[in-house]
């Protein structure tokens, strides 16, 4: 199974600031169809899980630009350019490329 | 707009049966890949099983291989999850999500205690 590193597991920060949290992967994610089905979720509390991002880089449906995807191969990053008060939650990577799907342990996101 | 609406989740005795339902609406269920997602309380998410649009294939997380069996029914726009030999590690709130998990529904729990 493909297992999925997430760091920091918390993340304390200011409103208005930017966040950053970091998901590896223990094998790359490209698929043979030549897409990488990496996922990022938030979980506000006493929510089902949202999609954020997919794809590595696309923002879902409704997703404010402040929410940016990057990386390739194992590494892969989910940028909160000016955390808002409603970013609060747990954040999930996931990926899709191989069963079973797998996904990070959750980065917990708060305000200081 | 897209709905997914678990039902089904209950207490059940070690060893029981369950059947979990999700209905779905708001979109073409029959051209969409589905999956269970389960959640325990407190802790992360985990994939549970995967069926394709028509049916014909799924897939399974070793835990519940064999005992929990997923199943749709594209005339009622339902997706189902037969759990058999329940087991108190099943414990969870479990979610259906479709295709790349775009969309949750807001889970159904099943807890498992004698």
């Amino acid at each position: 199974d493909i297992v999925m590193t997430q760091t920091p597991l918390s993340s304390p920060v200011t409103l208005g600031q930017p966040a950053s949290i970091s998901c590896r992967s223990s094998q790359g994610l490209l698929h043979s169809d030549g897409n990488t089905y990496l996922s990022w979720l938030l979980q506000r509390p006493g929510q089902p899980p949202r999609l954020l991002i997919y794809k590595i880089s696309n923002r879902f449906s409704g997703v404010p630009d402040r929410f940016s995807g990057s990386g390739a191969g194992t590494d892969f990053t989910l940028e909160i350019s000016r955390v808002e008060a409603e970013d609060v939650g747990v954040y999930y990577c996931m990926q899709a490329t191989q069963f079973p799907w797998t996904f990070g342990q959750g980065t917990k996101v708060e305000i200081k | 707009e897209v709905q997914l609406v678990e039902s089904g989740g209950f207490l059940v005795q070690p060893g029981g049966s369950l059947r979990l339902s999700c209905a779905a609406s708001g979109f073409t269920f029959s051209t969409y890949w589905m999956q269970w997602v389960r959640q325990t309380p407190g802790k992360g998410l985990v994939w549970v099983s995967h069926i394709n649009s028509d049916g014909s294939s799924t897939r399974y997380a070793d835990s519940v291989k064999g005992r929990f069996t997923i199943s749709r029914d594209n005339a009622k726009n339902t997706l189902y999850l037969q759990m058999n030999s329940l087991r108190a590690e099943d414990t969870a709130v479990y979610y259906c999500t479709r295709a790349i998990s775009d969309y949750w529904g807001q889970g159904t729990a099943v807890t498992v205690s004698a």
